[in-house]
């Protein structure tokens, strides 16, 4: 069975830190890798997709992928508290099915 | 118009009830999706219509029925649910090709009495 696994957190960092989401996949066909933040009662929104190996920046946010190790993280630098939400990583293997993961509570303190 | 439009967005309704929930989008994408999402879990996939045409079905009950008239609506025909049916129901939108990110609605907190 495919799946995506997050450590569901909560993840507690100050105001200014920089936050490190976590995510490995298992299916190692998988081609696409994205994070979604999801506010609480709200539908999720894409921050971040990546395709290839490496670094992908923009803003405060970096997303790393490492299909060697099936490996997907997400940097977010100078948290704010605007930035405490759910981020759920999000992989295809192909076609339309999205594999989700459960998500990590990120909470950042002022 | 990079916006995926959901109504209504609540709905509470007896087991008795038929109701609809609809989707637009403006953005020229031809896959449009239903997803589910119970509380602190993430979104299940239900059905995934390409190019007007049902690709995928999740397996869904058949209380659930998914109709999508043209290539910017998506409508969902909820009918005799159950309380366990109680959910945000999400749409989503990508481009046709498989492997896309998707935009999604805000969403509608269906709640079955």
């Amino acid at each position: 069975q495919k799946e995506v696994e997050q450590n569901s957190g909560p993840l507690s960092v100050p105001e200014g830190a920089i936050a490190s989401l976590n995510c490995t996949y298992s299916d190692r066909v998988s081609q696409s890798f994205f994070w979604y933040r999801q506010y609480s009662g709200k539908s999720p929104e894409l921050i971040m997709s990546i395709y290839s190996n490496g670094d992908k920046e923009d803003g405060r946010f970096t997303a790393q992928l490492n299909k060697a190790s099936q490996y997907v993280s997400l940097l977010i630098r100078d948290s704010q508290p605007s930035d405490s939400a759910t981020y759920l990583c999000a992989v295809t293997t192909g076609g339309f099915k999205t594999i989700f993961g459960a998500g990590t509570r990120l909470f950042v303190k002022a | 118009d990079t916006e995926v439009t959901q109504t209504p967005k609540h709905l509470v309704m007896g087991m008795t009830n038929k109701k609809s929930l609809k989707c637009e989008q403006h953005m020229g994408h031809r896959a449009m999706y239903w997803y589910k999402q119970k509380a602190k879990k993430p979104p299940e996939l239900m059905f995934v219509y390409s190019y007007e045409k049902l690709s995928i079905n999740e397996s869904v009950p058949s209380r659930f029925s998914p109709e999508c008239p043209n290539s910017s609506l998506l409508n969902l025909h909820l009918h005799a649910l159950q309380p366990e049916d109680s959910a945000l129901y999400l749409c989503a939108s990508s481009l046709p090709q498989g492997n896309e990110k998707l935009f999604f609605g805000s969403g509608t907190q269906l709640s079955v009495l």
